[in-house]
């Protein structure tokens, strides 16, 4: 099994360009999340997913949209970035509210804004 | 405000010798705790966790401590492995919905040879 892909690995953006990050589990697990990794601070949740169709905002939430058509999907666009999204992506995917085993994590995003 | 702090950004360890990493929490409404392995240009990985019910919980080398009176819990690794040099976060989560993990900062572990 993959896991949790997350593509690309590394991208860079001019400021007001967009994108949308890729993530895809084939475990299919019911939640999925999207963190960000600043340099020096933990992670931060920006949006999870129940399952399929339903979606909400974490922590920070601002300037970033996200989508659940699929079990196995969910991207995270970014419309206009600006150098603050400068940072680590990571998607991370769990069969249930949070199992003994914790949440899968991708490989992560290396995202920066220039 | 940050929920859950690591406050040693670093520590280093002689291998064979104990490796104690830190975490305090100030949310009383945490109920679950775990711990997370990160590498270089990975993912981080699941290593322990451990319910609020308990007080210990322990996996080979690794063993999980939580004093809920004093909020703060701790990883120890017994003995410390060269594979054991990675950062390491501890996450706490809410009995909620979703459980989204509110992470701190992580704690940067070199065992030296």
């Amino acid at each position: 099994n993959a896991g949790v892909t997350q593509t690309p690995k590394f991208r860079i953006l001019k400021i007001g360009q967009s994108m949308t990050l890729q993530c895809t589990q084939d475990m299919n697990h019911n939640y999925m999340y999207w963190y960000r990794q600043d340099p020096g601070m933990g992670l931060k949740l920006i949006y999870y997913s129940v399952g399929a169709g339903i979606t909400d905002k974490g922590e920070v939430p601002n300037g970033y949209n996200v989508s659940r058509s699929t079990t196995e999907d969910f991207p995270l666009r970014l419309e206009l970035a600006a150098p603050s999204q400068t940072s680590v992506y990571f998607c991370a995917s769990s069969y249930q509210p949070l199992t003994n085993y914790g949440y899968t994590f991708g490989s992560g995003t290396r995202l920066t804004v220039v | 405000d940050q929920q859950v702090k690591q406050n040693s950004p670093s520590l280093s360890v002689q291998e064979g010798r104990i490796s104690i990493l830190n975490c305090d929490y100030t949310n009383s409404m945490f109920d679950y705790f775990l711990w997370y392995k990160k590498y270089p240009a990975e993912g981080p990985t699941f290593l322990i966790s451990i319910s609020s019910i308990k007080d210990k919980n322990e996996d080979g080398r690794f063993t999980v401590f939580l004093n809920k009176s004093a909020k703060h819990l701790s990883l120890h690794i017994v003995p410390s492995q060269p594979g054991d040099s990675a950062v390491y976060f501890c996450a706490a989560s809410v009995r909620g919905s979703a459980r989204q993990l509110t992470f701190g900062s992580g704690t940067q572990l070199t065992v030296l040879p």
